[in-house]
Parts: C-alpha cells; structure tokens; sequence
C-alpha cells in the first residue's frame, strides 16, 4: 500500500461545478498536510495547508480527518485556470521530507 | 514569498558526460534541500535529501556514486548526474525549507535533461 494515495482520476467537469478530491495517507504519524499544483511541465506550487480546523482560501477548501487518515480539497465555482494536477502532500513528524501522492489531473471544460 | 532557482532549465547532453543542476534559494536560508525526478505523467519521487554541510541521504533504489549531491552552504546545492544515459532523461526538481519548522516546501522550477 502506498503512504499517500489519491483519487485516480482523472476529473474532467464543466465550468462553475464543484469538484472534490480525497487523498488517504497511511501513517498516523504524519503531521503536516498539503495540497499542491502542478501545471504541466512546470514545478509544483503550493496552493494550501491543510489545518485539523479546515480551512478555506477563496473557491478552495481544505479539510482534515485524522481519524480516517484523509485529507480532502473542494473547489467551488471551477474555472478553467484550474486545469492542473493536484498533488497531496503529507510530512511526518521530524522526517523533513515530504511523501506525495501520484495526483489527480482535473480538466475543467468550457 | 520564498524564490529557489534551479540552473539550467534545460539540458541536452550525450550518454557518458556529466551534468551539473544547481538549486539556489534566493531570498532565505535553506537548512534542508530535496531533490526529486518525475517522468512524464508520473508523480514526483524524491531521490535523495541534502542538509547544508552534511552527506546526502539517498532514496532506496537512487545510486549515490551516480547522482552526486552536495550541499555546500544554506542556499546553494548540486546535484550531478554521472555518466548519464538515456534512461536517466527526466524533469529534476529541487525544493528547499527554511527554518522555520513548517516543512512548507519551496520548489525551483526545474531542470528537464535530455540524454542522446
């Protein structure tokens, strides 16, 4: 079983839908959490932590489930801007270094 | 926000040389540097992880002769790879994280190399 593992994907959905993405990670030590971007052929970009509180940046949501081991993004209102890779991030306590999940490609479609 | 550069962006290089990337961070102190290879439409797989004046700890599976990293001081680390061949063609990315404990990554914007 991998440590971090995402939707499959891929999510192809028309403008202004809303889109979820889950991410499972195996570890229960793991203490940081993070969504990231990528568009195609370039680095990944940070696009938001993710707080046991939730939390909410504009049409992006991030939540955290430590007792399910999930960790999940809703986008609301999608653009086509948002076509991209989304990568889940997870760190573990003191390790430093940072697993990733496979990532869930999204095509948002006019 | 924090700026890390890699150099170059690309590379085209004949099977048996060597090529040297570079990753600087910019405009902050990077305690620790990671430096991961993603072919195409795979995700990014971590090869090995670098503090500044100490030996590279290597991923399982990632030849440390072959993928030479140093980390000589808090904003400047190298990756080499040795004797490339064509199977070693990918995008390498680095990333760095400062010292503020917030294991927040900061990516350069990758090498794509190419061997012939």
């Amino acid at each position: 079983r991998k440590e971090v593992e995402q939707d499959p994907g891929p999510f192809n959905v028309p403008e202004g839908a809303t889109v979820a993405f889950n991410c499972t990670y195996s570890n229960s030590a793991s203490q940081s959490f993070f969504w990231y971007r990528q568009d195609c052929r370039k680095e990944p970009k940070l696009l938001m932590s993710v707080y046991s509180s939730g939390n909410e940046d504009g049409r992006f949501t991030a939540q955290l489930n430590r007792a399910s081991q999930y960790i999940s993004l809703l986008i609301r209102d999608s653009k086509l801007s948002d076509s991209a890779t989304y990568l889940c991030v997870v760190n573990m306590a003191g390790a430093g270094k940072s697993t990733f999940g496979d990532g869930t490609t999204l095509t948002v479609k006019p | 926000g924090a700026v890390v550069s890699q150099h170059p962006s690309w590379v085209i290089c004949k099977s048996g040389t060597s090529v040297k990337i570079e990753c600087r961070s910019l405009d902050f102190q990077a305690t620790t540097m990671f430096w991961y290879r993603q072919f195409p439409k795979q995700s990014l797989m971590l090869m090995a992880t670098s503090n500044e004046g100490s030996k590279a700890t290597y991923e399982q599976g990632v030849e440390k002769d072959k993928f030479l990293i140093n980390h000589a001081s808090l904003t400047l680390s190298t990756l080499t790879v040795t004797s490339a061949h064509p199977e070693d063609s990918s995008f390498y990315i680095c990333s760095a994280s400062g010292t503020d404990n917030s294991y927040e990554q900061y990516f350069g914007p990758g090498t794509r190399l190419t061997v012939t």
